[in-house]
């Protein structure tokens, strides 16, 4: 099974200040087809189920802010958010699309 | 606007059954791969499980294989997970959420609103 290990568990910015969250894969997640690798990123608010931000490590879902990027490469990827927002106050989680069993990291906390 | 609705969540006892539903909207529904994704109370997101749009395709999770079976209905536009041996550690919200395409690994986009299974006696 591919472990996604998220960093750091949680982390506290300033309104307008930059967050970014690490997300390491055991093993490659490059895919073969399109040379693109299977990451993506959520969001998910309190109460609410989890929203789709980025998928292929960086191509950013329709509607999303901006301010939301996601980059990496090999086995190391992030999640910017480039000038926090209050709405922006969850808990997100990568996860790779490349293999059975679908697997999650275990989330980073990001609070004001 | 795909929407999907989620019910059969409820308290069971050990070693009980549950059949939870997904009910989706909006799309050709075939056409899309669906899976269960569960969160237990205060802890991270676990994929449970994946199916095909035809149906042939079925994948689980170490933790339910054996325990969990998914199915669908195309003609009713419906997701199912029967759910039988339960065990405390069940105990969580579950989430249908489509996949991005009609079979294969995918993201999950978008995600029903999740219903609650408590396992306890």
């Amino acid at each position: 099974d591919i472990v996604m290990t998220q960093s750091p568990d949680s982390l506290a910015v300033s309104l307008g200040e930059r967050a970014t969250i690490n997300c390491n894969s055991s093993q490659s997640v490059l895919s073969r087809s399109n040379n693109k690798h299977c990451v993506a990123w959520y969001q998910q608010r309190p109460g609410q189920p989890p929203n789709l931000i980025i998928y292929w490590a960086s191509t950013r879902e329709s509607g999303v802010p901006d301010r939301f990027s996601g980059a990496g490469s090999g086995t190391d990827f992030t999640l910017t958010i480039s000038s926090l927002q209050t709405e922006d106050v969850a808990v997100y989680y990568c996860q790779q699309h490349y293999a059975f069993p679908l697997t999650f990291g275990g989330g980073t906390k990001v609070e004001i | 606007e795909v929407q999907l609705v989620e019910s059969g969540g409820d308290l069971v006892q050990p070693g009980g059954s549950l059949r939870l539903s997904c009910v989706v909207s909006g799309l050709t529904f075939n056409n899309y791969a669906m899976n269960w994704v569960r969160q237990a109370p205060g802890k991270g997101l676990e994929w449970v499980s994946f199916i095909s749009g035809s149906g042939i395709n079925k994948y689980y999770a170490d933790s339910v294989t054996g325990r969990f079976t998914i199915s669908r209905d195309n003609s009713k536009n419906t997701l199912y997970l029967q759910m039988d041996s339960l065990r405390a550690d069940d105990t969580a919200v579950y989430y249908c959420a489509k996949g991005y395409s009609s079979a294969g690994v995918s993201w999950f986009d978008p995600w029903g609103q999740g219903t609650l299974v408590t396992v306890s006696s």
